[in-house]
């Protein structure tokens, strides 16, 4: 199975100031026959389900705000919130769907300084 | 829509089926997971069928005792629970991968669009 390590699991931010958190994966999840990372970032609010982000490592939902943003190739991957909002307190998760059985990581926690 | 209903709570070793009733989009089309969340844990992937049934994988934690299958008739999907252990406490969510799945890699995709959620207690 595919590990997936998040780094840090829990960080606390000024209102305004950027976020970075870090996944890493125990192998590969890029499929060099298409170019493309098997690589998803989902945030969940309290009480509420997981609502996805990012997808490709790169490719924002629609209707996500263009502060989160996503990179990362191979196994090394980041999820960036450029300007931290309130409503942006969440656990946060990557996930990669390279192959089943498909794999999350740990979570990091994200909270106001 | 993904709407989860058939939790509750249940001795171990019994049996409990979940449902997740789909509207809104065109059922047959998508391939569909089951990802649970304990409590205060992170997610765990479950099993994932394919648009049309004819393939399904499953997380080793539930291999040979839960069971996916789907009514596209009737849009729902289902996940049969046998014989279960107080480690499968947690609540249950159903969710849509953006397209059918290819059958032929057992391929799937994120997932795009979530239920709410069950919550499944196992406890004598």
């Amino acid at each position: 199975d595919i590990v997936m390590t998040q780094s840090p699991d829990s960080l606390a931010v000024s209102l305004g100031e950027g976020a970075t958190i870090n996944c890493k994966s125990s192998q590969s999840v890029l499929n060099t026959s298409n170019n493309k990372n098997y690589l998803a970032w989902y945030q969940q609010k309290p009480g509420q389900p997981p609502k996805l982000l990012i997808y490709w490592a790169s490719t924002r939902e629609s209707g996500v705000p263009d502060r989160f943003s996503g990179s990362g190739s191979g196994t090394d991957f980041t999820l960036t919130i450029s300007s931290l909002q309130a409503e942006d307190v969440a656990v946060y998760y990557c996930q990669q769907y390279y192959t089943t059985p498909q794999t999350f990581g740990q979570g990091t926690k994200v909270e106001i300084k | 829509q993904l709407v989860e209903s058939g939790g509750g709570v249940v001795q171990p070793g019994r049996s409990l089926r979940l449902s997740c009733a789909a509207s809104g989009f065109t059922f047959n089309n998508y391939a569909m997971h089951w990802v649970r969340q304990a409590p205060g844990k992170g997610l765990e992937w479950v099993a994932v069928i394919s648009y049309d049934g004819s393939n399904k994988h499953y997380a080793d934690s539930v291999k040979g005792r839960f069971t996916i299958s789907r009514d596209n008739s009737k849009n729902t999907l289902y996940l049969q629970m046998n014989s279960l252990r107080a480690e499968d406490t947690a609540v249950y969510y159903c969710a849509r991968s953006p397209d059918g799945g290819n059958v032929g890699l057992g391929r799937y995709y994120y997932m795009d669009v979530w239920g709410k959620g069950t919550t499944v207690t196992v406890s004598s």
